[in-house]
């Protein structure tokens, strides 16, 4: 069974830029999960996706980062425009229902 | 506000040294606990996770937690370390009711073991 995965590994991009990232679940899992590791710090929720529909979306930081998940397959995270603070490690994560969640190796994102 | 509080941020141990990791949380209701770890370069893996039943939980390579739910803790042992040991350590925690799978992190200790 394939894992998570998740597009690119790093990105340095400039302030007013714009990223995507791409995670791609573990096939049959509806539940996706983006998390963010700001450095030194805990890693935090973002969102969750089940399916295609936001489930929880009470961590995103403010309206310049955008998650979509159509189709109900992979899912992106827009940050638009980048700022110095967005800076982390971006993970996601996919399950099934209430199961364990499995993560990616995450990208790691350098705003400069 | 949920939380979750791992006690030691670095901890330098030797080989065949034991280990135990402090972690508490702060939830009030039903919980699911976890521990993933991070090898260097590696994704994040569960280690460990705590549903319900017997608290002491059995995980891979010769770790284990004991859920305390007096004191709100969920520590991870290991009797004897080794240096592929070395890695981050997470503690986790979601709360049960209503479906809810949000996880909440700790700030992860770094484990260094020397040969």
């Amino acid at each position: 069974e394939a894992g998570v995965t998740q597009f690119p590994s790093h990105s340095v991009i400039e302030k007013g830029q714009t990223v995507t990232l791409r995670c791609d679940p573990i096939s049959g899992h509806d539940n996706l999960y983006w998390y963010r590791r700001v450095m030194g710090k805990e890693i935090k929720f973002l969102l969750h996706f089940v399916k295609e529909s936001k489930q929880d979306e009470s961590g995103m930081p403010n309206n310049r980062f955008l998650a979509e998940r159509t189709g109900g397959t992979y899912s992106t995270l827009k940050v638009q425009p980048a700022e110095l603070e967005d800076s982390g490690v971006y993970f996601c994560a996919s399950s099934r229902p209430l199961e364990t969640q499995y993560f990616g190796p995450g990208t790691r994102l350098l705003v400069l | 506000a949920q939380s979750v509080s791992q006690h030691n941020h670095h901890v330098i141990l030797s080989e065949a040294a034991s280990l135990e990791l402090g972690c508490n949380y702060s939830y009030g209701g039903t919980v699911n606990l976890f521990w993933y770890v991070q090898y260097p370069g590696q994704h994040l893996q569960l280690l460990l996770k705590y549903f319900s039943g017997d608290p002491l939980v059995k995980g891979i390579k010769g770790f284990e937690a004991e859920f305390i739910k007096s004191k709100f803790s969920f520590n991870l042992r290991k009797p004897s370390v080794q240096w592929s040991d070395t890695a981050e350590y997470f503690c986790a925690v979601n709360g049960v009711s209503g479906g809810y799978n949000k996880l909440i992190f700790g700030a992860g200790t770094r484990l260094a073991v020397h040969p």
